[in-house]
């Protein structure tokens, strides 16, 4: 089945810690995206790619990298310099063409103790 | 830029009663407009689009919206409401192009239904 992988479902690392989250598709999608979700704000766009090698800084991408090094895969790294890290991740791609909508996975809920 | 305001944090309604969730648009440009939902600790599964022709757009399990651009509005409803249809509720925007797939996300609104 396509679709996309965030994995793990549950991550808890200590403050301070960097830490990286997996986000891999096999919809041979052109753009993959990170959102950030807390309660009550919606979903915040961290960072996203439209093309092998190269991304692009969303309205919140300080504090964490991203890389892409491969079209299937795109890892988002929470870095210590992020000031309030514990969020619910979620992960997304689409298509260039007229669909427009973007597909998402799983998420992955980070605690930060 | 583009954004979006969904009235209501929080809808309550009676299983059988209508369902209707609001949504507001800004946008420079022509928008591209999204309703998606999301179950408790999972991901977001489209609803239903609006891109370009018909304004009144049907979506998946019965809901359906309508674009009015005079009044910047993409409001989801559905006639009535399911205990599944307990979940929370984004609005979102796209003005495509170069920005496809890139969304802007209303704060979303929580569906409670009550039995």
């Amino acid at each position: 089945d396509g679709g996309i992988t965030q994995s793990p479902k549950y991550l808890f690392r200590k403050e301070g810690q960097n830490v990286t989250l997996s986000c891999e598709q096999n919809l041979n999608h052109d753009a993959m995206y990170w959102y950030r979700q807390d309660p009550g704000q919606g979903l915040r766009l961290i960072y996203y790619s439209q093309i092998v090698n190269d991304f692009q800084k969303g309205d919140i991408a300080e504090g964490y990298s991203v890389s892409r090094e491969k079209k299937e895969s795109f890892p988002l790294t929470v870095t210590s310099a992020q000031k309030n890290p514990t969020a619910f991740y979620l992960c997304a791609s689409s298509i260039k063409g007229d669909r427009l909508e973007a597909f998402f996975g799983q998420g992955t809920r980070l605690t930060v103790v | 830029a583009q954004s979006v305001t969904q009235l209501g944090s929080h809808v309550s309604v009676s299983e059988g009663a209508l369902v209707l969730l609001r949504c507001n648009y800004s946008s420079s440009v022509p928008p591209y407009l999204f309703w998606y939902v999301q179950y408790p600790n999972q991901g977001l599964q489209l609803l239903l689009k609006y891109t370009t022709g018909a304004t009144l757009v049907k979506g998946i399990n019965g809901f359906e919206a309508e674009f009015k651009k005079s009044e910047t509005s993409f409001h989801l409803t559905k006639p009535s409401a399911h205990m599944s249809d307990a979940a929370e509720y984004f609005c979102a925007v796209s003005v495509g192009g170069t920005s496809y797939g890139k969304l802007t996300f209303g704060q979303g609104t929580i569906l409670t239904v009550h039995p």
